[in-house]
């Protein structure tokens, strides 16, 4: 089955503009998390959803940065007035509660990436 | 603070030779998962071993295996057999739950090198 994918790929833009990052999450995902790389870095949590319950927003570096759900699936992760220090690999990954009950063990799983790159 | 520490930025190996990579980690909670994830240079983040902390018995998955010591928070991988293309970053992380939210908090990585 299709996994995780994200668009675009790649994305160069100038100082100051805005730009949109989309993330498909997989089929039957509730939960939907963003992350932020930057170059040899670890991975820094963004924002977090789960179903229709309010997003954890607490990771999200300005309020120049958000991010929405739609219909419980795809998500678009918005930077307004760019700056340099936000080039970055931003991450999107998905997951399913993981249950023990019904032996689902927890994972998230994660699209490719979008390397942003602030010009 | 709740933190995931890799103090080996950099490792390398000897192809079909064993590495171990540590990762020590801090929190209060007392149920939950940890992960080590794979990261070529493809940016594909790679689930590569999970493990709970209830359970006892270190995870393993083929050449992969852990050494999950709870009350020293330490969770190292262990390599063996090392192929050409285990070369990549690595990750440990663990799964925070707080406040009806959820994330993985990740260390820095550990940059695995395999010689031919």
């Amino acid at each position: 089955g299709a996994g995780v994918s994200q668009s675009p790929s790649n994305k160069v833009t100038e100082k100051g503009k805005d730009v949109e990052l989309r993330c498909d999450p997989i089929s039957g995902h509730t939960a939907l998390y963003w992350y932020r790389q930057s170059l040899g870095q670890g991975l820094e949590f963004l924002i977090y959803f789960q179903g229709n319950s309010a997003p954890d927003k607490s990771g999200l570096p300005s309020d120049r940065f958000s991010a929405e759900r739609t219909g419980g699936s795809v998500s678009t992760l918005t930077i307004q007035r760019t700056q340099q220090e936000d080039s970055a690999v931003y991450l999107c990954a998905s997951s399913t509660p993981g249950r023990r009950t019904s032996g689902v063990p927890y994972e998230q799983y994660f699209g490719p990436g979008t390397r942003l790159t602030v010009t | 603070a709740q933190t995931v520490t890799q103090s080996q930025p950099e490792m390398s190996v000897q192809e079909a030779e064993t590495v171990t990579l540590s990762c020590t980690y801090d929190t209060s909670e007392s149920d939950y998962y940890l992960f080590w994830y794979k990261q070529p240079p493809s940016r594909q983040m790679i689930l590569v071993i999970r493990q709970e902390a209830y359970k006892q018995q270190n995870a393993t998955e083929n050449r992969f295996s852990v050494n999950f010591q709870k009350a020293a928070k330490s969770f190292s991988l262990k390599i063996s057999d090392s192929q050409l293309g285990d070369a990549a970053m690595y990750f440990c992380a663990y799964r925070r739950r707080q406040g009806g939210s959820e994330k993985l908090v990740f260390g820095k990585g550990t940059k695995l090198t395999v010689n031919p």
